[in-house]
């Protein structure tokens, strides 16, 4: 399995600064995408960044990808308390009979301490 | 408005007792998929589809089945369920290659 891990697994830092988190992953893909969970509930896309991206700016948010290394970044900027959520990279690729899988981390807990 | 619904929110069941939980969506997505989340382990693929009678395993199938009549429904089926499916449950959908959109999320509770 092509599973992204992600890193920390637990972040906690001041309203302001700017968070980074990190996914590794261990098979070529197709695209990798970062998604945001609030406690319970359904996930919720941020960004997707293709294989053939580098990085890519959505608001506050920017999502990096490194091919070579098998490694993505996501960066939230000024942070906010709305911003304490779980964030989640999934990755894709192609399976021998052409089927898409959508592989998920375990996630990184980003906690915003008001 | 576009969305995916799944029912029902909470469930409490026995074991042994079949159950199923809904999934449906009205954005025309080929791709439909039922993932379970458990504290530290993340979410782990059950089934997915592709598009209509076409379904394949995910990394833990056991204990479930999974069925695509209508490209807009993908119910996710228990026959027998087991304590071990405690879980929180969600489906999701999208185009090939883009981005999900995810239910609310079932909680189920095997007794």
């Amino acid at each position: 399995s092509q599973q992204g891990e992600e890193d920390p697994q637990a972040l906690s830092i001041q309203e302001g600064e700017n968070a980074t988190m990190n996914c590794s992953y261990k098979t070529s893909i197709n695209n990798l995408q970062w998604y945001r969970q609030n406690s319970g509930r359904g996930l919720v896309h941020l960004i997707l960044i293709r294989s053939n991206e580098r990085e890519k700016h959505s608001g506050r948010l920017r999502v990096t990808l490194d091919t070579s290394k098998k490694s993505s970044s996501l960066l939230i900027t000024a942070s906010r308390a709305a911003d304490t959520a779980s964030y989640f990279c999934a990755t894709d690729g192609w399976e021998g009979q052409g089927a898409q899988k959508l592989v998920f981390g375990q996630g990184t807990r980003l906690t915003i301490n008001p | 408005e576009a969305q995916v619904t799944q029912n029902p929110r909470y469930l409490i069941t026995v074991t042994g007792k079949k159950l199923t939980v809904t999934c449906s969506q009205n954005m025309n997505h080929e791709y439909m998929s039922w993932y379970r989340q458990d504290p530290g382990l993340g979410l782990r693929q059950i089934y997915y589809s592709m598009n209509v009678e076409v379904t394949d395993k995910g990394d833990v199938p056991e204990g479930y089945k999974v069925s695509r009549k209508e490209k807009r429904n993908f119910p996710l089926i228990l026959e027998s369920p087991s304590p071990n499916q405690t879980s929180l449950y969600f489906c999701a959908s999208s185009f090939l290659n883009e981005k999900l959109f995810f239910g609310s999320g079932t909680q189920l509770s095997v007794l």
